[in-house]
C-alpha cells in the first residue's frame, strides 16, 4: 500500500489549496480514510473523515465549513479542498488509509502547507 | 467526550525496555486503540492494533520488539531491548466511528 500526497504548498491568508492523495496496491473504494496534520512542533490532528462510498464524512471544528473531503474511487485519490486558510492550518498534512477495525493503518508521506503573507 | 491521555516524554537505557501509557477517558475504557510511531523529522508509522482484552494486531514489519497489553482504561505499548533508531514520539488512536478519530498528544521516548 503506497499513498502520495500533492499539493501542499506556500498560500496567504485567506488563500485556498486543494490537497490530492493517491493511493496504489488498494481499492480505495473499500475504505475510509482520512487527513491528518501536524503543526511545527506540535502533535498529531484529526482533520477530517470519509466513508469508502463517500457518502458519509467528519471535520474536526476547527475546519469545519472550510474544509471539503471527498474522493474519486474511480481514481483511487482522495482529495482535501481548503478554503479560508489561516496561519494557525500551517502544518503537515498526512493522507491516511483506516483499517477494517477503524483505526488508521497507514500513512502517507505528508505534504506541508505553508499560510503566510 | 472521548480523550487520550499520554504522558509527554518518557526516557529508558539502550537495550532495556520501556512500557508507555495511553488512558482513555471515562466511558471508554471499552474501546480499542491504534500505536504509531514518529521518529524525528519523518511521517508516522502504524505500530499495532490493540483491544481492550490486550489481543493485538501489529502493522507489516514491526519487529517482535514492540508488544501491546491493556489494564482497565489503560493501553500500554512495551519496547523491548531498546535500540537507537527507538527514540521517536508514540502516538495513541482511538475513534468514535471509523471516520472520527482521536489523538493522544505523544510521548517523546528518549533512549539514553
Amino acid at each position: 500500500v503506497q499513498l502520495l500526497e500533492s499539493g501542499g504548498g506556500l498560500v496567504q491568508p485567506g488563500g485556498s489549496l486543494r490537497l490530492s492523495c493517491v493511493a496504489s496496491g488498494i481499492t480505495l473504494s473499500n475504505y475510509a480514510m482520512s487527513w491528518v496534520r501536524q503543526a511545527p512542533g506540535k502533535g498529531l490532528e484529526w482533520v477530517s473523515g470519509i466513508s469508502g462510498s463517500g457518502g458519509s464524512t467528519y471535520y474536526a471544528d476547527s475546519v469545519r465549513g472550510r474544509f471539503t473531503i471527498s474522493r474519486d474511487n474511480s481514481k483511487n485519490t482522495l482529495f482535501l479542498q481548503m478554503n479560508s486558510l489561516r496561519a494557525e492550518d500551517t502544518a503537515v498534512y498526512y493522507c491516511a488509509k483506516i483499517g477494517d477495525g477503524g483505526n488508521v493503518d497507514y500513512w502517507g508521506q505528508g505534504t506541508l502547507v505553508t499560510v503566510s503573507s | 467526550q472521548l480523550v487520550l491521555t499520554q504522558s509527554p516524554s518518557a526516557s529508558a537505557s539502550l537495550g532495556a525496555s520501556v512500557k508507555l501509557t495511553c488512558t482513555l477517558s471515562s466511558g471508554h475504557s471499552s474501546y480499542a486503540i491504534a500505536w504509531h510511531q514518529q521518529q524525528p523529522e519523518k511521517g508516522p508509522r502504524y505500530l499495532m492494533k490493540l483491544n481492550s482484552d490486550g489481543s493485538h494486531s501489529k502493522g507489516d514489519g514491526i519487529p517482535d520488539r514492540f508488544s501491546g497489553s491493556s489494564s482497565g482504561a489503560e493501553r500500554y505499548l512495551t519496547i523491548s531491548s531498546l535500540q537507537s533508531e527507538d527514540e521517536a514520539d508514540y502516538y495513541c488512536q482511538t475513534w468514535g466511528t471509523d471516520i472520527q478519530g482521536v489523538f493522544g498528544g505523544g510521548t517523546k521516548l528518549t533512549v539514553l
